[in-house]
C-alpha cells in the first residue's frame, strides 16, 4: 500500500531565507503531484512531475522527482510572506489511486 | 470556465441522517476522486473512479457509497451519519497523468 510522508509538517522561516520541503513515498510510481492550500480554500496545482529526474521551476518554486530513491523535493528559494500557506505532494499508486502526504504548514515571517 | 462544482457548500446534518454530496466536472475527465480533509490534516482518499460504471474504494470508504453513472457526474452519498464524518469533503477530477483540479469543497458538520 503506497505511504507518502512528508517533512517537514510545520515550517516558519524568514523572509529571503532559502529551505527544501520533502516528499518520500514507499512504492515505485513515476507521476508525483504538488499542490498549495490557502487557509480555508482548496487546493490549487503547483507542479506535474512525470519522470525520473524531472525539474520544474514557477517563480520562488522549484520542485524535482528522483522515481528510485522515490523522492521528490520543493524547493523554496528568498521566501517571501505571499508563499505562506500548506503544501502538499501526491502520488499516483499503480492501481490509480491518488494519495497525498499530510501536509507542510509554511508560516514565513516578514 | 466552471470546472469542478461541489454542492451544497455548507451543511449540518444531524445523526442518522443522509444526504448526497453533488460533484459535477465539465472538462471531460475520465479520474474523478473524493477526499475528505480534516482539521489541520491532509487528504484522505475515500472513494475514486476511472470512467463512467467504474468505481473503487480508496482509504476511508466506510460510510459512504458512490456512484458514477456519467462522466460529468460523480455524487457521493452518506448513509447514517456520524460525528467522526464531521469535515470538509473535496472532489477533484483529472486526465490521467495531468495536474487534478478541485472543487470548492463541502463543509459538513455531523450534530
Amino acid at each position: 500500500e503506497l505511504k507518502v510522508e512528508q517533512n517537514p509538517l510545520f515550517l516558519s522561516m524568514q523572509e529571503g531565507k532559502n529551505y527544501t520541503i520533502y516528499c518520500n513515498y514507499s512504492t515505485t510510481s513515476d507521476r508525483l503531484y504538488w499542490y498549495r492550500q490557502d487557509p480555508g480554500k482548496s487546493l490549487e496545482s503547483l507542479f506535474v512531475l512525470l519522470s525520473n529526474g524531472a525539474v520544474k521551476q514557477e517563480g520562488r518554486l522549484m520542485a524535482s522527482l528522483d522515481t528510485k530513491a522515490r523522492l521528490s523535493t520543493l524547493h523554496i528559494t528568498a521566501a517571501v510572506h505571499d508563499l505562506s500557506a500548506t503544501y502538499f505532494c501526491a502520488v499516483d499508486s499503480t492501481d490509480d489511486k491518488i494519495i497525498f502526504g499530510k501536509g507542510t504548514r509554511l508560516h514565513i515571517l516578514p | 470556465n466552471a470546472g469542478v462544482t461541489q454542492t451544497p457548500k455548507f451543511r449540518i446534518l444531524k445523526i442518522g441522517q443522509s444526504m448526497t454530496l453533488q460533484c459535477a466536472q465539465d472538462m471531460n475527465h475520465n479520474y474523478m476522486y473524493w477526499y475528505r480533509q480534516d482539521p489541520g490534516m491532509g487528504l484522505k482518499l475515500i472513494y475514486y473512479s476511472v470512467g463512467a460504471g467504474i468505481t473503487d474504494k480508496g482509504e476511508v470508504p466506510n460510510g459512504y457509497n458512490v456512484s458514477r453513472s456519467t462522466t460529468e457526474d460523480f455524487p457521493l452519498r452518506l448513509e447514517l451519519a456520524a460525528p467522526s464524518q464531521t469535515s470538509v469533503y473535496f472532489c477533484a477530477s483529472q486526465t490521467l497523468g495531468a495536474e487534478a483540479f478541485f472543487g470548492q469543497g463541502t463543509r459538513l458538520t455531523v450534530v
